[in-house]
């Protein structure tokens, strides 16, 4: 059964700061991996996707990630944060077997201060 | 385009009551897939349904159902409600059936049982 780990559950950084994200994920085939965020209030959305190709993959709103498959990570980074990326994020899995089913990890919550 | 529509955002049932949901995917989109989420267990897959087909399930009780119309909108069922089935359900719809679309998530629906 697939898995999905983010060490962090909750993250404090001031403005400007930088931003590092992890996630691990259990599983031995092909996967499909996603980064979605929750901002206040509003629906989870997605913030970038990787499922071939370049292993560095770039979102919305500065946001990047790197798939590095020996590791099976998928960290979640931006350079500098500002106090609207205040959310929680969500790393999640699909893996490739044709069927539409996410495997979430448990999030984590950022919180910037202005 | 819309996004994706669930209705009602909002309910509050007793337990034994059962409890429709209803999800209106995108304009175009032909799979949609349920979740539930708490704070306990976070976000976990309930369902998918493609061309009113259910194609893949996630490990809930048989109590958790769902279906698929032929113009893609789907509602899922709870029967018998119990305390732990208070969460947030939400539905995703993509274009296909496919492990790399993006899932695009509606606002969710809180249910809360007393």
């Amino acid at each position: 059964a697939q898995s999905v780990s983010q060490h962090n559950h909750h993250v404090i950084l001031s403005e400007a700061a930088s931003l590092e994200l992890g996630c691990n994920y259990s599983y031995g085939g092909t996967v499909n991996l996603f980064w979605y965020v929750q901002y206040p209030g509003q629906h989870l959305q997605l913030l970038l996707k990787y499922f071939s190709g370049d292993p560095l993959v770039k979102g919305i709103k500065g946001f990047e990630a790197e798939f590095i498959k020996s590791k099976f990570s998928f960290n979640l980074r931006k350079p500098s944060v500002q106090w609207s990326d205040t959310a929680e994020y969500f790393c999640a899995v699909n893996a490739d077997t044709g069927f539409q089913k996410l495997v979430f990890g448990t999030g984590t919550r950022l919180l910037v201060s202005p | 385009k819309a996004g994706v529509t669930q209705t009602p955002r909002y309910l509050i049932k007793t337990r034994g009551q059962q409890v429709t949901l209803s999800c209106s995917p995108i304009s175009g989109h032909r799979s949609v897939s349920w979740y539930q989420q708490t704070p306990g267990q976070g976000l976990q897959f309930l369902f998918e349904y493609f061309s009113e087909t259910q194609r893949n399930k996630g490990n809930f009780p048989g109590r958790f159902s769902g279906r698929q119309f032929s113009n893609s909108r789907s509602e899922m069922n709870v029967s018998t409600l119990e305390l732990g089935d208070s969460a947030l359900y939400l539905c995703a719809s993509s274009p296909r059936d496919e492990s790399t679309d993006t899932q695009y998530f509606g606002p969710g629906t809180r249910l809360t049982v007393l």
